[in-house]
């Protein structure tokens, strides 16, 4: 079955220091991945989706995400952090042709001044 | 497009009483969903519909949980009775497939307490 850990809970970083979240999955195929962004009491947005072709994908708001099939693993990046970007991050991975996402539990992102 | 839009935002009812939960999807969106979110469980896919046919409902909780889709602009899901393990906040997000596969756009979500 399809899965997706994000080991992660919370993290906390300084504003303008740099962020990696992190982002395993589980599935047969070759994986459909998105990160999505979810701010306090609105539903989620997508900031970045991987298909195929370059494993270095670039999204919304300054973010970025390397596929990594040896690991399993599709890491968002950002290497400056905004108080602004504080909020929980969705890592997913698509089944049924992409059309069906299976989420992570989430990463609770904290920006401090 | 207005995006998703969902009613009531908010809902507070009493155990045993049956709640309504109402979903717009974008206009021309093929796929629609239901997600339940808690503290506890996380984000939960409950059901989704594709040209307004369900297509996989397992993870509809129990027999309490019902969804329909009757036509491309309307879905309801419905809790019949409800119990305050039911509280949570349920997302209907739409999306479409081919180009802008995978991308879902989310509502805002109804938060439902049941006391």
């Amino acid at each position: 079955a399809q899965s997706v850990t994000q080991p992660d809970i919370h993290i906390t970083v300084s504003e303008g220091a740099s962020l990696e979240l992190r982002c395993n999955y589980s599935y047969g195929a070759t994986p459909y991945l998105f990160w999505y962004v979810q701010s306090p009491g609105q539903g989620l947005q997508l900031l970045l989706k991987y298909f195929s072709g370059d494993t270095l994908v670039q999204g919304i708001k300054g973010f970025e995400a390397e596929f990594k099939r040896s690991q399993s693993s599709f890491n968002l990046r950002k290497p400056s952090v905004h108080w602004s970007d504080a909020a929980e991050y969705f890592c997913a991975v698509g089944v049924d042709r992409g059309n069906k996402l299976v989420f992570g539990a989430g990463t609770i992102l904290r920006v401090k001044s | 497009d207005a995006g998703v839009i969902q009613s009531p935002r908010h809902e507070v009812t009493e155990m045993g009483q049956e709640v309504t939960l109402r979903c717009k999807p974008i206009s021309g969106h093929d796929y629609l969903f239901w997600y339940r979110q808690t503290m506890m469980r996380g984000l939960e896919l409950l059901i989704y519909f594709n040209n307004n046919v369900p297509i996989d409902d397992s993870g509809m909780p129990e027999d309490r949980f019902s969804a329909k889709m009757p036509n491309a602009s309307f879905s309801t899901l419905k809790i019949q009775p409800s119990e305050p393990r039911d509280s949570a906040v349920y997302f209907c997000a739409s999306s479409r497939t081919g180009d802008h596969t995978g991308e879902l756009f989310f509502g805002e979500g109804s938060r439902l307490t049941v006391l």
